[in-house]
């Protein structure tokens, strides 16, 4: 299985101020298609995960321009521009280009 | 508009077998590439993909949990089904359906195992 490896697993943010989160897999994540299948999820308390970012660095609708994704192959990045309060909660990236399709283990991002 | 929904006990009794159904609207799953899967989350813990099938029937499962998952739909209906035996109280955890692309989940509903 591929193994997703997220870090740091706690990241206390001050009020607009910028944060990132990384994320490593155990293999490339090229699809043979092509395509780079690599998702980041934002779960609040108490909430059900949404998704953020598909294929690495596309924002899925309503999600604010704050958020950006980047990377490629192994190593991935999800950053926030500037945090606000209703960013707190679990992030976690998601790999689908290969089955079993696998989670990291998240990272709890709260204010300072 | 997507929506999908978890139904099913929230109390199962260890050795048993827990059956889950996923109903959803907004999408069909005779539409080429779509799938509809499983997804658990014991509290306190990370997400774990449990079993996916897409519209050609083709079923993919956790390679842990393989030995104890099956999952169907029916198409007719917009629901998927899916099972797993042999319950432990580590099995407790939300249980959430999905899209295949994970856009869309459902509300999830907390599975207890115990006696």
């Amino acid at each position: 299985d591929v193994v997703m490896t997220q870090s740091p697993l706690s990241l206390p943010v001050t009020l607009g101020q910028p944060a990132s989160i990384s994320c490593r897999s155990s293999q490339s994540l090229v699809h043979s298609d092509g395509n780079t299948y690599l998702n980041w999820f934002q779960q609040r308390p108490g909430q059900s995960p949404r998704r953020l970012i598909y294929m690495v660095s596309n924002r899925d609708s309503g999600v604010p321009d704050r958020f950006s994704g980047s990377g490629s192959g192994t190593d991935f990045t999800l950053k926030i521009s500037r945090v606000e309060a209703e960013d707190v909660g679990v992030y976690y990236c998601m790999q689908g280009s290969l089955w079993p399709l696998t989670f990291g283990g998240g990272t709890k991002v709260e204010i300072k | 508009q997507v929506t999908l929904k978890e139904s099913g006990p929230t109390l199962v009794k260890p050795t048993q077998t827990l059956t889950l159904t996923c109903s959803f609207s907004g999408f069909s799953l005779s539409t080429s590439g779509v799938g509809v899967g499983w997804i658990r989350q014991p509290p306190g813990k990370a997400l774990e993909w449990l079993a996916l099938i897409y519209w050609d029937d083709d079923k993919r499962y956790s390679s842990s949990l393989k030995s104890r998952l099956s999952i169907s739909k029916d198409t007719s209906k917009n629901q998927v089904v899916l099972t797993m035996t042999n319950m432990d109280p580590v099995d407790t955890a939300t249980y959430y359906c999905a899209h295949s692309a994970a856009g869309y989940w459902g509300q999830g509903m907390l599975v207890t195992v115990s006696s």
